[in-house]
């Protein structure tokens, strides 16, 4: 009973680099989320998905796009790295929006 | 605006002696509360949560809170705590506030030290 799992668990960027950070739950979750969280900010919601091939925005969706092909997938992509993109990110999942959340053990990610 | 606040950021504690964490929070409906916490380097497991019915929770690991209405808190408490329980503590309020996006709010957190 694997969860919620995100893989990498690090990584390092250059500037302007593109990549994905990968996230999968085997709990038949409809609802999944990607958040970031930085020092004394607390998570912030990047986006959501109540279902595969329903994506909307959260609260910081700027330089991040997300997809949901299956009910057991939900990856974030960034195309163009930048500092400030410099996180911990962190994937969840819920069975419905009564908001009891799920979390991985999250991707701490370093633009340079 | 549905908001969150965690007045204190940091607390440190002698083991064995009694906790509270504050929580307070702006929702317009009824709001759905949760308490999560976070060791270091992992992710955030959900403690405690109160949707309805009685306004004393009881969670995992020894804590619980009490949903005020009157005073728009949702205070976490622990009467004995561990070493163990040095982490982060986050509060979230989630619920079907008009103009919600249906997700949860985080406060900032609390950081909990435990001191022999």
């Amino acid at each position: 009973n694997a969860g919620v799992t995100q893989t990498p668990k690090f990584r390092i960027l250059k500037i302007g680099q593109s990549m994905t950070l990968q996230c999968t739950q085997d709990m038949n979750h409809n609802y999944m989320y990607w958040y970031r969280q930085d020092p004394g900010m607390g998570l912030k919601l990047i986006y959501y998905s109540v279902g595969a091939g329903i994506t909307d925005k959260g609260e910081v969706p700027n330089g991040y796009n997300v997809s949901r092909s299956t009910t057991e997938d939900f990856p974030l992509r960034l195309e163009l790295a930048a500092p400030s993109q410099t996180s911990v990110y962190f994937c969840a999942s819920s069975y419905t929006d009564n908001y009891e959340q799920y979390f991985g053990p999250g991707t701490r990610l370093t633009v340079t | 605006a549905q908001s969150v606040t965690q007045p204190d950021i940091h607390i440190t504690v002698s083991e064995g002696a009694s906790l509270e964490l504050r929580c307070n929070y702006s929702y317009g409906a009824t709001p759905y509360l949760f308490w999560y916490v976070q060791s270091p380097g992992q992710g955030l497991q959900l403690l405690l949560k109160y949707f309805s019915g009685d306004t004393l929770v009881q969670g995992i690991k020894g804590f619980e809170a009490e949903f005020k209405r009157s005073q728009s808190s949702f205070n976490l408490r622990k009467p004995s705590v561990h070493w163990s329980d040095a982490a982060e503590y986050f509060c979230a309020v989630g619920g079907r506030d008009l103009g919600s996006q249906g997700n949860l709010i985080f406060g900032k957190g609390t950081k909990l030290s435990v001191k022999p």
